[in-house]
């Protein structure tokens, strides 16, 4: 497997832009996860999903920020409108329903809003 | 609820020094346990894992840690640290749900 892949790996818009991540997890994971890491704020969970369905989207800073998983191998992370606040790197990662199972990380997608 | 806390924001050692991360965590049942690096543009990595057995487990670049139950404490360490080793590192507990708590991390910097 080719790990967690995630797409684009850097990206750069205008504020009040909409932004799209994207992210395939390992198949065979039953979880997937989304987060934010900043310099002031570490590494936050966004939201994580089971089989598809979200579980705790309670990280999700406001309205401006979705997050769907239409099917096993694809999540989308949508930020409408941008806005500088949101420049940070965005990580997705998987894990599988043992719980000995570790989660795998993607490179991350870099986001700068200008 | 659960939380994991790394007390050294930062750690400077030199090469050839031997080190070692603290990660304490808060967890009602067995925990399981994550410690991994973060090397600068990159994803996390894992570097090892606990979940039953042997207390003592080892890991990937030389790097072990132990898990004591009566601290709840998983600490990391390397008895001679490499200049590559400068990065950072998260410690991490998997709860029931299988959402994974990260701790702040703590930055190892390596000095020549």
């Amino acid at each position: 497997d080719a790990g967690v892949i995630q797409s684009p790996r850097h990206e750069v818009t205008e504020m009040g832009q909409e932004v799209t991540l994207r992210c395939k997890p390992i198949s065979g994971h039953d979880y997937l996860f989304w987060y934010r890491q900043t310099m002031m704020r570490g590494l936050e969970l966004l939201i994580y999903f089971n089989n598809n369905v979200p579980i705790d989207d309670s990280g999700m800073p406001e309205d401006r920020f979705s997050a769907k998983m239409p099917n096993a191998s694809f999540s989308t992370l949508k930020i409408q409108p941008s806005e500088p606040r949101d420049s940070a790197v965005y990580f997705c990662a998987s894990t599988s329903r043992d719980r000995a199972t570790e989660a795998f990380f993607g490179q991350g997608t870099r986001l700068t809003v200008v | 609820a659960q939380s994991v806390t790394q007390p050294d924001i930062h750690i400077t050692v030199s090469e050839g020094a031997s080190l070692e991360l603290r990660c304490n965590y808060s967890y009602g049942a067995t925990p399981y346990l994550f410690w991994y690096v973060q090397s600068p543009g990159q994803g996390l990595q894992l570097l090892l894992k606990y979940f039953s057995g042997d207390t003592l487990v080892q890991g990937i670049k030389g790097f072990e840690a132990e898990f004591k139950r009566s601290q709840s404490s998983f600490n990391l360490r390397k008895p001679s640290v490499h200049w590559s080793d400068a990065a950072e590192y998260f410690c991490a507990v998997k709860d029931y749900g299988q959402n994974f708590v990260f701790g702040p991390g703590t930055r190892l910097s390596v000095l020549p």
